[in-house]
């Protein structure tokens, strides 16, 4: 598959601590794009990498990419009960025009 | 709060039935694409459209089908309804053809096909 592949797949903690997720993908990439989605609603874009970066942050977010790996990493400091959400990795392969999603990780985040 | 607006937001259809699902753009953006997140599930690319014309399929039958105004607001259609094709559509509004910013997604409209 080409898609981002998420992992762990299901995550629980505590408030406060830090949140760390994975994506694999197998085909090279464009870019690649995080997703975070409340419920079974609309997705929010939290961060995009590009295959020539290898690290970006965003307030408490923080996303590196290594190519080399084929995989890259959402970490979320010092969560809150409202991070609580799935997470969805979605790559983006050269000359296409499609974000392709893995299957996301759940994150609850106990107050 | 990302200014691309779906309806509606909610449906029940019976198997057979045709249904159209409708998307506005975000203010500037001209290109929208459509997926289908089955439960438990990552969204699945249906297609995308630029500047009124279809610009790339995924791995949907025919019955999918689609339409974007001059005003780049966009339409997905699905006739002859499927058990399966019981979902969340999603809209994600965007500017170009190719994926190279973010996407804004609606809130989706949750189809059940009973």
């Amino acid at each position: 598959s080409q898609q981002g592949e998420e992992d762990p797949q299901a995550l629980s903690i505590q408030e406060g601590e830090n949140a760390t997720m994975n994506c694999s993908y197998k085909t090279s990439i464009n870019n690649l794009q995080w997703y975070r989605q409340n419920s079974g609603r609309g997705l929010v874009h939290l961060i995009l990498i590009r295959s020539n970066e290898r690290e970006k942050h965003s307030g408490r977010l923080r996303v590196t990419l290594d190519t080399s790996k084929k995989s890259s990493s959402l970490l979320i400091t010092a969560s809150r009960a409202a991070d609580t959400a799935s997470y969805f990795c979605a790559t983006v392969f050269y000359g296409n025009n499609r974000l392709a999603f893995g299957k996301g990780n759940q994150v609850v985040v106990i107050p | 709060e990302t200014g691309v607006t779906q309806s509606p937001t909610h449906l029940i259809k019976t198997r057979g039935q045709q249904v159209t699902l409708r998307c506005s753009s975000q203010s500037g953006h001209n290109t929208v694409s459509w997926y289908q997140q089955a439960l438990g599930q990552g969204p699945q690319f249906i297609f995308q459209y630029y500047r009124e014309e279809e610009n790339g399929r995924g791995n949907f039958p025919p019955r999918f089908s689609g339409l974007q105004f001059p005003n780049y607001s966009s339409e997905l259609n699905v006739n002859a309804l499927e058990l399966d094709d019981s979902a969340l559509y999603l809209c994600a509004s965007s500017s170009g053809n190719q994926m190279n910013t973010e996407a804004f997604f609606g809130q989706g409209t949750r189809l059940t096909v009973v």
